[in-house]
């Protein structure tokens, strides 16, 4: 298994460029989510999905917006990118929801730079 | 509003030695609280989850303690090594939360000299 990956792995923009962040699961995994790491600041959740055709809102979901088509794949996209959004990105992945005590997987991240 | 603390902010220790990062939270109703290894560049990755029911739980040279009446948790780091350098991330599952009702600690950025 090739477990959660992300592309790109680095992304600069500018600001007013939209961009799609891509995420893949191979677990056969219902539940998936974005955060952005900041320094000096926790996770943030953006957005998440607790199956295929069903996505919702997170902490900061303002700029982003979210699919999910298939189970294995939760693309992000950047409307118009702004230099606040200059974050890591991770996508993240487990069984079924948070709410059971589950292992959840984070993928190895994309950093994106807005100038 | 719900907090995760953790503490210290950073910690430089020499190899072979042993440690405690610490963890305290005001997220309430608890869930579950866990603890995650990030190594620099890479994503997250889980080292242990504890229910409410459970004091401790172990991972190979990793131990951590839960102490739900005052809301501490702890890991415990034995005979470190270099590959333990990291950020070491607690979180906190709220009960019955919205969203995934996760909330993430600032981490604490562990170096371990040789």
């Amino acid at each position: 298994n090739a477990g959660v990956t992300q592309t790109p792995k680095f992304q600069v923009l500018k600001t007013g460029q939209s961009m799609t962040l891509q995420c893949a699961q191979d677990m056969n995994h219902e539940y998936m989510s974005w955060y952005r790491q900041d320094p000096g600041m926790g996770l943030r959740l953006i957005h998440y999905s607790v199956g295929a055709g069903i996505t919702d809102q997170g902490e900061v979901p303002n700029g982003y917006n979210v699919s999910r088509s298939t189970t294995e794949d939760f693309p992000l996209r950047l409307l118009s990118a702004a230099p606040s959004q200059t974050s890591v990105y991770f996508c993240a992945s487990s069984y079924s929801s948070m709410g059971t005590v589950q292992t959840q997987y984070f993928g190895p991240g994309t950093r994106l730079l807005v100038l | 509003k719900n907090q995760v603390e953790q503490s210290p902010q950073s910690l430089i220790i020499l190899e072979g030695k042993n440690c405690t990062l610490q963890c305290n939270y005001t997220v309430s109703p608890f869930s579950n609280l866990r603890w995650y290894k990030q190594d620099t560049g890479r994503g997250p990755v889980s080292l242990t989850i504890m229910t409410f029911s459970e004091n401790t739980k172990s991972n190979g040279r990793y131990t951590a303690t839960l102490d739900a009446d005052t809301k501490q948790s702890s890991l415990h780091i034995t005979a470190s090594q270099l590959s333990d350098s990291a950020s070491y991330i607690c979180v906190v599952r709220l009960s019955g939360g919205g969203a995934d009702g996760l909330t993430f600690g600032k981490g604490t950025h562990l170096i371990i000299q040789p």
